[in-house]
């Protein structure tokens, strides 16, 4: 079964760090460009950063730029979210999702269940 | 970035009835435009690509049309599984943005 899980989300003060994961399952994972897409308690859908199969481009949207980092190891199908200077704005449930391959755009096939990031004091 | 605008934000309908659920971009987006469903307390899924591609899976009822900044999602024959949030997306430029969600609810 196709397959993604993330994880390490939690409650995390203003100011502080979280590292989220996503373990990928039942595809070949190197051939597959990534994306984190987050969304806030009630709110609609935000794209967060997109990395390529090979890791040889990377893409942040403006909100989170120069603050989260995105990486990726093929060898242990994971993708990683590294989230510093967190922010409450950046409460949300945050998805990883996976590029439809064969479309030269960019639509997201397969989703994660998400894992919820709160930053609050 | 561009702007995805959707049309309207909520309506109520009936089982069997024609739904259209329209996106507008600020920009010209070609084909670029693709279609979700989310339900409460799940991932979204993802119905159209390419405007009018039907992702593998998803019920022919399904359809998606337009190019360029105007673009439309249609349902036509609304079942009791369909009623969600709907977003339009674009993959135009490489800051995908999303459409703010139109709700379908059960009249």
């Amino acid at each position: 079964e196709v397959q993604l899980v993330e994880s390490g989300g939690g409650l995390v003060q203003p100011g502080g760090s979280l590292r989220l994961s996503c373990a990928a399952s039942g595809f070949t994972f190197s051939s597959f460009d990534m994306n984190w897409v987050r969304q806030a308690p009630g709110k609609g859908l935000e794209w967060v950063s997109y990395i390529s199969s090979s890791s040889s481009t990377i893409y942040y949207a403006d909100s989170v730029k120069g603050r989260f980092t995105i990486s990726r190891d093929n060898a242990k199908n994971s993708l990683s979210l590294q989230m510093n200077s967190l922010r409450a704005e950046d409460t949300a449930v945050y998805y990883c999702a996976r590029d439809l391959v064969g479309y030269d755009g960019d639509a997201f096939d397969i989703w994660g269940q998400g894992t919820m990031v709160t930053v609050s004091s | 970035d561009i702007q995805m605008t959707q049309s309207p934000s909520s309506l109520s309908a009936s089982v069997g009835d024609r739904v259209t659920i329209t996106c507008r971009a600020s920009q010209s987006i070609s084909t670029y435009l693709n279609w979700y469903q989310q339900k409460p307390g799940k991932a979204p899924k993802l119905l159209i690509y390419a405007a009018s591609s039907l992702q593998s899976g998803v019920p022919s009822r399904f359809s998606g049309s337009g190019s360029g900044t105007d673009f439309t999602l249609t349902i036509s024959s609304l079942q009791p599984e369909d009623f969600a949030t709907y977003y339009c997306q674009q993959s135009y430029s490489a800051s995908w943005t999303f459409g703010q969600g139109t709700k379908v609810e059960i009249k």
